[in-house]
């Protein structure tokens, strides 16, 4: 069965940079895309990023241009999201989420939360 | 980008009840719209894809609806594991985005 299992917990401070993983099993990684979401109290559910795995081409929001950059490793199965120059808004549980072949999102990491204080 | 607006932000409901939560894209998205609920301290577990298909092993009582702007998802008799936030979600177009949530809560 699909199963997406990301990294544990941090704390960062303010302007540090950050970067989750996301292990993909269960089906063929390069097969399918692979998104980012973030979820905070104020802001709700946002989505950050997408890569394509096969060839690694990437789309970011707009929101976070400049800051944000996903990356895959095909030997692992694993997508990586680093978000740099953070500060206290960016305090958040992020997930990777599985884009199905109906272009839906049909599976999600467990979430990683981020905590940016000093 | 599209915003989506669900109504309504909260409601309280009994075992049994239906219920109905109502979504609107700002611009027409055709049926590309998603469905997730949402349990305290858990991910998103996705529902519904193209405004109205069930993903696997989600239950018959779920159903959704709609195409354009305006989509409503629906739970046929509440049942005790229902309670919990639910979001669409819409997928026409960049940035992909979310409505705000509506959390259905014990009556």
């Amino acid at each position: 069965q699909v199963q997406l299992v990301q990294s544990g917990a941090e704390v960062q401070k303010p302007g540090a940079s950050v970067r989750v993983s996301c292990k993909a099993s269960g089906y063929t990684f390069t097969s399918f895309f692979m998104h980012w979401v973030r979820q905070t109290p104020g802001q709700g559910l946002e989505w950050m990023a997408v890569i394509n795995p096969s060839g690694g081409t990437t789309r970011y929001a707009q929101k976070f241009q400049g800051r944000v950059t996903m990356t895959r490793d095909t030997s692992t199965s694993t997508v990586y999201m680093e978000l740099s120059s953070l500060r206290s808004e960016d305090t958040a549980v992020y997930y990777c989420a599985r884009e199905g072949h109906t272009s839906s999102f049909d599976s999600w990491g467990q979430g990683t939360l981020v905590i940016v204080s000093s | 980008d599209i915003q989506m607006t669900q109504s309504p932000s909260s409601l309280s409901a009994s075992v049994g009840d239906r219920v109905t939560i109502t979504c609107r894209a700002s611009q027409g998205i055709s049926n590309y719209l998603a469905w997730f609920q949402q349990k305290p301290g858990k991910a998103p577990k996705s529902l519904i894809y193209g405004a109205s298909s069930l993903q696997s092993g989600v239950p018959s009582r779920f159903s959704g609806s709609g195409s354009g702007t305006d989509f409503t998802l629906t739970i046929s008799s509440l049942q005790p594991e229902d309670f919990a936030t639910y979001y669409c979600q819409q997928y026409n177009s960049y940035p992909l985005t979310f409505g705000g949530g509506t959390k259905v809560e014990i009556k």
